[in-house]
């Protein structure tokens, strides 16, 4: 098994759609987590970060830890075609060791 | 202020030749990595260094080689290129663990 997975999609919405992007893992001691959104051609840039359980909330985007169920999930609200991107999870045991990303998810926000 | 620049942009080599991609970074951070990303396959820690003199080996280290003389410099080394090293290879800094700023990647073609 993986340490992080995540389904790589692609993920297609209308505009205006509530977005859920997900991300599972298998190591307990994770307590730091990310969501980095990459832009096609480019380098990704972080968006989101939570550390041990529970949400965070930024504008549109909220970030969900769930620590019993090894699941962390992104939501995005009111979905806009510059939301088109790649989304990928991030996790780390501590702030000493690297992080270990998801594969990445593709989606597509149709106008 | 530009961040994490890189340097070639694109680049193709001959099986068994040799380059150095360049990463620079202007944010005076101590931690540096180096990353390949496939298609669909996420990003995958090659090296890291955590300051100026001390590198490490992360997940995918072989046929590569750091060096970190200065806290803004840390070129990637390839020794003998193999058509497995061809990938979009991206340079990150960071002042803790989580935030990395990632340049604008080299696509690499080993052919």
């Amino acid at each position: 098994q993986k340490e992080v997975e995540q389904d790589p999609g692609p993920l297609s919405v209308p505009e205006g759609a509530i977005v859920s992007l997900n991300c599972t893992y298998s190591n307990s001691a994770f307590q730091y987590f990310m969501w980095y959104r990459q832009y096609s051609r480019k380098g990704p840039e972080l968006l989101m970060y939570t550390y041990s359980s529970g949400n965070k909330e930024d504008g549109r985007f909220t970030a969900q830890v769930d620590k019993s169920s090894k699941y962390i999930s992104l939501f995005i609200r009111d979905s806009q075609p510059s939301d088109s991107a790649t989304y990928l999870c991030a996790m780390s045991p501590s702030g000493n060791t690297p992080l270990v990303f998801g594969k990445g998810t593709r989606l597509s926000v149709i106008a | 202020n530009a961040g994490v620049t890189q340097t070639p942009k694109f680049r193709i080599l001959k099986i068994g030749q040799s380059m150095t991609l360049q990463c620079a970074q202007d944010m005076n951070h101590n931690y540096m990595y180096w990353y390949r990303q496939d298609p669909g396959m996420g990003l995958k820690l090659i090296y890291y260094s955590v300051g100026a003199g001390i590198t490490d080996k992360g997940e995918v280290p072989n046929g590569y080689n750091v060096s970190r003389s200065t806290t803004e410099d840390f070129p990637l080394r390839l020794e003998l290129a193999a058509p497995s090293q061809t990938s979009v290879y991206f340079c990150a800094s960071s002042y803790s663990r989580y935030e990395q700023y990632f340049g604008p990647g080299t696509r690499l073609t080993v052919t």
